[in-house]
């Protein structure tokens, strides 16, 4: 079992926003940022929000927010591209060490 | 440009020590505010984060695995290596490398990913 939540799964459309959510506690999200990786058919994770920063290269579509011990990804104007599974992670103070969630399978219908 | 590259045998046999390598490029591990992350990942599972060293030579584990783990760097040579001992079947897994960065006052990070090595344990 992850230490962080993430909804299994989340569908749009094309074009459609979608929010994607992780939620925590105190320990981790609740006192550090929060990262957020693309994982496209099992291939090498990318960073797609570090932090509240954007990487170069990624797209504006993404961003990211946190609220006391949740967080959340947002894509706006879903495109075909988007289809990855979702991972959240942040560090824990409590056992010293990084956590993930358990990732969300994003699907455009 | 920053690049991480994992190498280390694709089959170990259970119970022997498996030894991975992560060759730094496009970043120093020696320099202030820099880390390198070992996360893996069953096949079909999510990613499971395994230890950290860091720039001053802190290290973390794994709560789960840190009687199995040691992670180092050469910071000459610029990588970092991970052993892992008594590997059994279930060890199966891609395992990334990956930059993690600790901005001034901030939260560490990770920015950067390797591409992973697949590793079987199996007899």
């Amino acid at each position: 079992q992850s230490a962080l939540t993430q909804e299994a799964s989340v569908s749009g459309t094309v074009g459609q926003k979608v929010t994607l959510s992780c939620s925590g506690n105190t320990n981790n999200i609740g006192g550090y940022a929060v990262d957020w990786y693309q994982q496209i058919s099992h291939g090498a994770p990318k960073t797609v929000m570090f932090g509240n920063s954007l990487p170069s290269g990624i797209s504006d579509r993404f961003s990211g927010s946190k609220s006391g011990t949740t967080a959340s990804l947002t894509i706006s104007g879903l495109q075909p591209e988007d289809e990855a599974d979702y991972y959240c992670s942040t560090w824990d103070y409590s056992l010293s060490g990084r956590v993930f969630g358990g990732g969300t399978k994003l699907t455009v219908l | 440009q920053v690049t991480l590259r994992e190498s280390g045998p694709a089959l170990v046999k259970p119970t022997q020590t498996l030894t991975l390598t992560c060759t730094l490029s496009g970043f120093s591990i020696g320099a202030s505010g820099m880390c390198v992350s070992w996360i893996r990942q069953p096949p079909g599972k999510a990613l499971e984060w395994l230890a950290r060293i860091d720039w001053d030579d802190d290290e973390f584990y794994s709560t789960s695995l840190k009687t199995r783990l040691t992670i180092s760097k050469d910071t000459f040579k610029n990588q970092v290596v991970l052993t892992m001992t008594n590997t059994d079947p279930v060890d199966t897994a891609t395992y990334f490398c990956a930059r993690t960065f600790i901005p001034a006052g901030g939260s560490p990070g990770i920015d950067y990913w390797g591409q992973g090595t697949l590793v079987t344990v199996s007899s």
